[in-house]
């Protein structure tokens, strides 16, 4: 059983970095049968993606958040990681890992961790 | 960028049939796939490739896509089937993943 877990500071003043990380089991993240993604909940929201990280190296991110963003993955610790500088208020959400089937057009993301809040704040 | 459109809510009696649509341009070109958010969890795949359902999804849901708009059907509905429905593709034009708004369905 993929079991994904996120964890992040909970709380990031605006202006500064916040850094996620998901933890791995049941499941290789070098398999080069799936990526990896975020996907984010503002509250009382929808699901916005943000970031894939794809089996070949490759990354992937939503337009509105490229240039504040990067997802990485550490193999030795089965993890991957997200980072956004220079939060808002507007970052404030429920944050998501998923493992994601990458087939080209074909593309859907299962399962998902139980998700990390993050509120920015002073 | 890719839009895709659902309806805010839909309300259905206990076992009756749910439809939830997922309007984009062109959508039958694309792979849909739909998740259920139930309040205060994760989302959970229960439609993949437009009509396959995941595996641990009860027949009752199933998934279809043509022309502009892909729907999600739910028959015999169930209070537990009480949930936040939301369809994705992937826009393999820009290499974007993309969500509908979010549907939420009510059993009366």
């Amino acid at each position: 059983q993929v079991d994904l877990q996120e964890s992040g500071p909970g709380l990031v003043k605006p202006s500064e970095t916040l850094s996620l990380t998901c933890s791995v089991s049941g499941a290789s993240i070098k398999s080069e049968s799936h990526s990896w993604g975020w996907i984010r909940q503002s509250p009382g929201k929808g699901l916005e993606w943000i970031a894939t990280f794809h089996h070949s190296g490759d990354t992937y991110y939503v337009p509105s958040l490229k240039s504040r963003v990067t997802i990485s993955v550490d193999t030795s610790r089965n993890e991957i990681s997200l980072r956004l500088t220079s939060v808002t208020a507007s970052d404030t959400a429920v944050y998501f890992c998923a493992r994601q089937l990458f087939l080209g057009p074909i593309n859907w993301f299962d399962p998902w961790g139980q998700g990390t809040f993050v509120t920015v704040s002073s | 960028s890719y839009v895709l459109t659902q309806p805010p809510s839909v309300s259905v009696a206990p076992g009756k049939t749910a439809t939830i649509a997922c309007g984009g341009n062109n959508i039958e070109s694309l792979s849909v796939h739909w998740y259920q958010q139930r309040p205060g969890q994760a989302p959970v795949l229960v439609i993949h490739s437009d009509s396959d359902r995941h595996s641990g999804i009860p027949e009752r849901f199933s998934g279809s896509n043509s022309g502009s708009t892909a729907t999600l059907t739910i028959n015999r509905v169930e209070a537990g089937d009480e949930a936040d429905y939301y369809c994705q593709v992937w826009d393999s034009s820009s290499d974007l993943g993309v969500f509908g708004g979010g549907t939420k369905l009510t059993v009366l």
